[in-house]
């Protein structure tokens, strides 16, 4: 059962134009998220992260929407540039009172290419 | 530099030959994690230590074992490899895993492209 899915394989975007990539979840127990991206031959690097207790995070020109009622989440990337061309992962954890559970699900991952 | 090493970084192996992973970070991380990266399926948890000696398992722990001796080491051990095996694996570091994960995002190592035949 996969608990976060990422439906997009795959996004093609102009240089300068926005990426949107999206992640649904099913687990209404996640309450903290992250995005990770992630080039080839090497690791996923952590990219930003979102609390259920706020709809939105930004950090330059990437933005993280969260709307818990559908459980989406959303990366928001502005304006796209072409070393942004890599695989986005979005991941889900489970914490109470501030401890994890020690647990990170990860969904499919989704390719960007971002096109001069 | 601080950095999470995994070794070896590719492997081609045969079925049933006992194999380890070794992974060290240095920059005293208490929390380790071990994933395996599959095409369609993104980054599976397969096991996971909260410190030294404290270990559990994540989504897909079978056929493998690890252990946390140590806080700078968390080898990934394959007893029996089998072909469905072959796959991607990283490990990552993050300071605690006490607190909240996101707010201590991991550092992946460059990943081991382990072949079992």
């Amino acid at each position: 059962d996969q608990q976060v899915k990422q439906n997009s394989p795959s996004l093609s975007v102009q240089e300068g134009r926005i990426s949107i990539l999206n992640c649904d979840y099913t687990n209404s127990m996640f309450d903290y998220f992250l995005w990770y991206k992630k080039y080839p031959a090497e690791g996923p690097t952590f990219l930003i992260s979102i609390s259920s207790i706020k709809d939105k995070n930004e950090d330059g020109r990437f933005t993280v929407f969260l709307n818990k009622s559908a459980k989406h989440l959303s990366l928001h990337i502005v304006p796209s540039q072409p070393g942004d061309s890599a695989v986005y992962f979005c991941a889900a954890s489970v914490n109470a009172g501030g401890t994890s559970y020690g647990k990170l699900t990860f969904g499919q991952g989704t390719i960007l290419t971002v096109h001069p | 530099e601080a950095q999470v090493t995994q070794n070896p970084r590719y492997l081609i192996t045969v079925t049933g030959k006992k194999l380890t992973v070794t992974c060290s970070q240095n920059m005293n991380h208490e929390y380790m994690s071990w994933y395996r990266q599959d095409p369609g399926l993104g980054l599976r948890q397969i096991y996971y230590s909260m410190n030294v000696e404290v270990t559990d398992k994540g989504d897909v722990p079978e056929g493998y074992k690890v252990s946390r001796k140590e806080k700078r080491n968390f080898p990934l051990i394959l007893e029996s490899p089998s072909p469905n095996q072959t796959s991607l694996y990283f490990c990552a570091s993050s300071l605690s895993g006490t607190g909240a994960l996101g707010n201590q995002p991991q550092h992946f190592g460059d990943g081991t492209r382990l072949s079992i035949l």
